[in-house]
């Protein structure tokens, strides 16, 4: 069975970090490509990042770009997201979407951020 | 950035109707365009990808159509289950991006 885990969510203050990972099982990791997700309370879907499958292709969206980092780690089957420079405006559900080059076909549950002093 | 506009924000109606929902893209995206459901404090699940070919386990009822910068899903016989909010998605160029949401409620 395809599972996909987020965990490191929490509570952190605005300006702090955070490491989310996205533990992956029941398919071949590394023939997947992988992005993360997220949505603020009551909101709509923000793609963030995604990294391809060896990890030399990453892409950023300009809202995150600078302070986040995508990365993985093959022989983990995970996929991490390091969050710096944290804002009250980043607080949301943030999920982990595979694909293969097409759309994403399988996403975790995910794991909520929550920014505030 | 592509900008993806989905319309109505909200569509109230009945079981057993019809729903059709639209999608338009601030720019061609050929048939990259995607769309999902998701329920309340759940994740979205993958209906349709590449504009009109339905994921694995997606009944019959959900189709999708369209290219370049105008889509649509429709759901040609509403389920109680398929109550939602529905999402497109492009992936024709960086930054990927989302629909803002249609939400499909019980008249």
């Amino acid at each position: 069975e395809v599972q996909l885990v987020e965990s490191g969510g929490g509570l952190v203050q605005p300006g702090g970090s955070l490491r989310l990972s996205c533990a992956a099982s029941g398919f071949t990791f590394s023939l997947y490509e992988f992005s993360w997700v997220r949505q603020a309370p009551g909101k709509g879907l923000e793609w963030l990042s995604h990294i391809k499958y060896c990890g030399s292709d990453i892409y950023y969206a300009d809202s995150v770009k600078g302070r986040f980092t995508i990365s993985r780690d093959n022989a983990r089957n995970s996929v991490y997201l390091q969050m710096s420079s944290l804002r009250a405006e980043d607080s949301a559900i943030y999920y982990c979407a595979r694909t293969q080059d097409s759309a994403y076909d399988y996403w975790g549950r995910g794991t909520l951020v929550t920014v505030s002093s | 950035e592509i900008v993806l506009t989905q319309s109505p924000a909200t569509l109230s109606l009945s079981p057993g109707e019809r729903a059709t929902l639209s999608c338009r893209a601030s720019q061609s995206v050929s048939i990259y365009l995607a769309w999902y459901q998701q329920k309340p404090g759940q994740a979205p699940r993958l209906l349709i990808s590449d504009a009109s070919n339905r994921a694995t386990g997606i009944p019959a009822r959900f189709s999708g159509g369209g290219s370049g910068t105008d889509f649509t899903l429709t759901i040609s016989s509403l389920e109680p289950e398929d109550f939602a909010v529905y999402h497109c998605q492009q992936r024709y160029r960086w930054p990927l991006t989302f629909g803002g949401g249609t939400v499909v409620d019980i008249k």
